[in-house]
C-alpha cells in the first residue's frame, strides 16, 4: 500500500533537547517537504528537497535541520534553537513533473514541549 | 510569485444544503490548483485538482470545484452537505512551469449543522 508514513504520532520534548521526526515514502516521489501547522496560520514550509543529498530552506527553517540520504526518507530534527517548537508537523511528497503534480501528506506528528 | 487566498475562516451550512468554500489565486503563469481536506489531528487528504481542460472538476466524496480564469478563482462546491463533511479545507496552487512547491491557503473551517 503506497503512502507516506510519519512517526511518532505524538512526541514530547524537554527544554534544550533535540528530537527527530521520521518521514518515509514509498511513492517513488522525488520531492519531499516539511510543513509546520499552527492554529489559524495554515501551513508554513520548513524545508524541502528535490533530490538525494540536496535540500533547501523554506520560510521558517531556523531551529530545524533535515537530511536526505535516501530518496524514501526525509527526517526532520527540531533543535534546541527552536524556541517555540510546539506544533503539528506534516511531511509531504510529490512528483517534480507536470502529469501528477499533487502532493500527498503523512498523518502528522504532534510535538509538545514539556 | 504565487499566492492563495481563502477569504473565509469559517463556513456554516445546514445538512442537505449546497456548500461553497471560496479560493482565489495569483500566479505569473498558468496554474495548477488543488483542494485538500483535513480532519482533526490528521494529515491533509487530496480531494481534487485542476490542470487543464474542463473548468468543472469532480473529485472525491462528491466534491467538485469550478475554475474561473477571469476571476482567478477555484471555489469548492458540493450539492448536498453532510455532517461528516465538517473539517478544515485547504486550497493550494502551483505555477505551471514555475516552482514545483505548492503554496497553501490559510484554510477554511467548514461546519455542517444537523
Amino acid at each position: 500500500d503506497g503512502g507516506i508514513t510519519q512517526s511518532p504520532k505524538y512526541l514530547f520534548r524537554k527544554e534544550g533537547q533535540n528530537v527527530t521526526l521520521s518521514c518515509e515514502q514509498n511513492l517513488n516521489h522525488d520531492a519531499m517537504y516539511w510543513y509546520r501547522q499552527d492554529p489559524g496560520q495554515g501551513l508554513r514550509l520548513i524545508y524541502y528537497s528535490q533530490i538525494v543529498n540536496d535540500f533547501q530552506k523554506g520560510d521558517i527553517a531556523e531551529g530545524y535541520s533535515v537530511s536526505r540520504e535516501k530518496k524514501e526518507s526525509f527526517p526532520l530534527t527540531v533543535t534546541s534553537a527552536q524556541k517555540n517548537p510546539t506544533a503539528f508537523y506534516l511531511c509531504a511528497s510529490s512528483q517534480l513533473g507536470d502529469i501528477n503534480p499533487e502532493a500527498f501528506f503523512g498523518q502528522g506528528t504532534r510535538l509538545t514541549v514539556v | 510569485a504565487q499566492s492563495v487566498a481563502q477569504p473565509e475562516d469559517q463556513v456554516n451550512v445546514a445538512e442537505g444544503n449546497p456548500l461553497t468554500v471560496k479560493c482565489t489565486y495569483s500566479v505569473s503563469g498558468n496554474p495548477y490548483l488543488f483542494w485538500y481536506v483535513q480532519y482533526p489531528n490528521r494529515g491533509l487528504q487530496f480531494l481534487l485538482k485542476y490542470i487543464t481542460g474542463d473548468n468543472l472538476v469532480k473529485g472525491s466524496y462528491g466534491f467538485e470545484a469550478e475554475f474561473n480564469k477571469s476571476q482567478t478563482s477555484f471555489h469548492l462546491k458540493k450539492p448536498s452537505a453532510l455532517v461528516s463533511d465538517s473539517a478544515l479545507y485547504f486550497c493550494a496552487v502551483r505555477d505551471l512551469g514555475g516552482s514545483y512547491i505548492p503554496t497553501f491557503g490559510r484554510g477554511t473551517s467548514l461546519i455542517v449543522h444537523p
